[in-house]
């Protein structure tokens, strides 16, 4: 039992390169969410989604999109990655509405020059 | 709009005493509240919860207090101990939108021996 895994674990892009950062859960859990990590702003998050076909946006949904079909995956897209994406990028997923916390991955720390 | 705050950065505790770390929030739809922890390099992990019918909730040497009407919740940790030196954050959700977590800024914990 994996967890939540999350590839890579670092990248350095170009501005305005793409790229997609993987995760995936072994958990059958409904619930994904994207979030990303920088000093003073604590986790915000991007993109979630509460089951395979279904998304909404997050609070900082702008340069990203995502895709969920199936229930094990969700990779997160930066289709032209600026240097305001430079960040840690946490995955997590939960069991529907049962009410623990989200178990987040290792995180990608993605550095775009 | 920053809708879970914890406006103290960083708070220093002699090992032994309390650690209480506080958190803001402004949305009165809020129903669930969650503390996790981060250790550098590693994802969060949940810590403890509280739903907003109640207004304590405690597990082991962690508390965590609700003030409804002051909209304002707090974590105390006793006796705080070295390897609870991490950074703390605070998360609110709403019951109708139970995939979406919001994140406080975060509270680094530096517990002293």
């Amino acid at each position: 039992n994996a967890g939540v895994t999350q590839t890579p674990k670092f990248q350095v892009l170009k501005t305005g390169q793409s790229m997609t950062l993987q995760c995936a859960q072994d958990m059958n859990h409904e619930y994904m969410s994207w979030y990303r990590q920088d000093p003073g702003m604590g986790l915000r998050l991007i993109h979630y989604s509460v089951g395979a076909g279904i998304t909404d946006q997050g609070e900082v949904p702008n340069g990203y999109n995502v895709s969920r079909s199936t229930t094990e995956d969700f990779p997160l897209r930066l289709l032209s990655a600026a240097p305001s994406q430079t960040s840690v990028y946490f995955c997590a997923s939960k069991r529907g509405q049962i009410n623990y916390g989200y178990t987040f991955g290792s995180g990608t720390r993605l550095t775009i020059v | 709009d920053q809708q879970v705050k914890q406006n103290s950065p960083s708070l220093s505790v002699q090992e032994g005493r309390i650690s209480i770390l506080n958190c803001d929030y402004t949305n009165s739809m809020f129903d669930y509240f969650l503390w996790y922890k981060k250790y550098p390099a590693e994802g969060p992990t949940f810590l403890i919860s509280i739903s907003s019918i109640k207004d304590k909730n405690e597990d082991g040497r962690f508390t965590v207090f609700l003030n409804k009407s002051a909209k304002h919740l707090s974590l105390h940790i006793v006796p705080s101990q070295p390897g609870d030196s991490a950074v703390y954050f605070c998360a609110a959700r709403r019951d109708n939108q139970g995939g979406k977590l919001i994140f406080g800024q975060g509270t680094e914990l530096s517990v002293k021996p």
